[in-house]
């Protein structure tokens, strides 16, 4: 059985903060995923990367995928009160199955 | 926006009765997905699709049966409800791209919130 393993679960900071987000399976991934989601919608895709070793920059969002390909991290840099939000990982394989870490709820305080 | 829509998006029901939820698309996606979210938990895969009559089972499929006769048609019966199948039910939808393999961006639905009484 595949699974991935978000941490932390929950994170309070203030604004100007570094946080990093770590999203671990015992499996390989074809590809990893990040999507945040807002209260009452569905979540929304920020960044997929493919290729392990991978580095992908998105703004204050660094996305890297490990070399393996069995775990990758989220780091922001400088957090806004903007990025509060539930940050979820998903990997998927060969067979189109996509499946989700717990997830982590980021609270950023003015 | 992708074309995917969920119905109904509340639902009040009680413990034991059979109740359906559906997810449309209008993208043509090949892949389907029902999720269960609960405080926690994130997004737990329930069944998926990947094409029609094409379905496998997730991680928290006890309970839960789906069908996909059409394309654009993704069922999800929960055959007798009971409280603890009380969430919010999300579909999505996503495509199968690359040379390597691996899912395109996942759409999701606007989500179904039922509770078993």
């Amino acid at each position: 059985t595949q699974l991935l393993e978000q941490s932390p679960q929950f994170l309070s900071i203030q604004e100007g903060e570094n946080l990093t987000v770590y999203c671990n399976s015992s499996s390989v991934f074809s590809s990893l995923q990040w999507y945040r989601q807002e209260p009452g919608e569905g979540p929304v895709l920020l960044v997929t990367v493919v290729t392990g070793g991978e580095v992908k920059k998105l703004k204050r969002l660094t996305f890297q995928f490990g070399d393996a390909r069995k775990d990758s991290s989220l780091h922001i840099t400088a957090a806004q009160p903007g990025d509060t939000g539930l940050y979820l990982c998903a990997g998927s394989g060969n067979t189109g199955k996509l499946i989700f870490g717990q997830g982590t709820t980021l609270q950023v305080k003015p | 926006d992708a074309g995917i829509t969920q119905s109904p998006r509340h639902k009040v029901t009680e413990t034991g009765t059979p109740v359906t939820l559906r997810c449309h698309q209008t993208e043509n996606h090949r892949y389907m997905y029902w999720y269960r979210q609960d405080p926690g938990h994130g997004l737990r895969l329930i069944h998926y699709s990947y094409g029609v009559k094409d379905t496998d089972k997730g991680e928290v499929s006890d309970g839960y049966s789906v069908s996909r006769s059409k394309t654009e048609d993704f069922l999800l019966t929960l055959e007798s409800a009971t409280s603890s199948q009380t969430s919010v039910y999300f579909c999505a939808i996503s495509e199968w791209g690359g040379q390597g393999g691996w899912n395109t961006e996942a759409f999701f639905g606007q989500g179904t919130r039922l509770t078993v009484v």
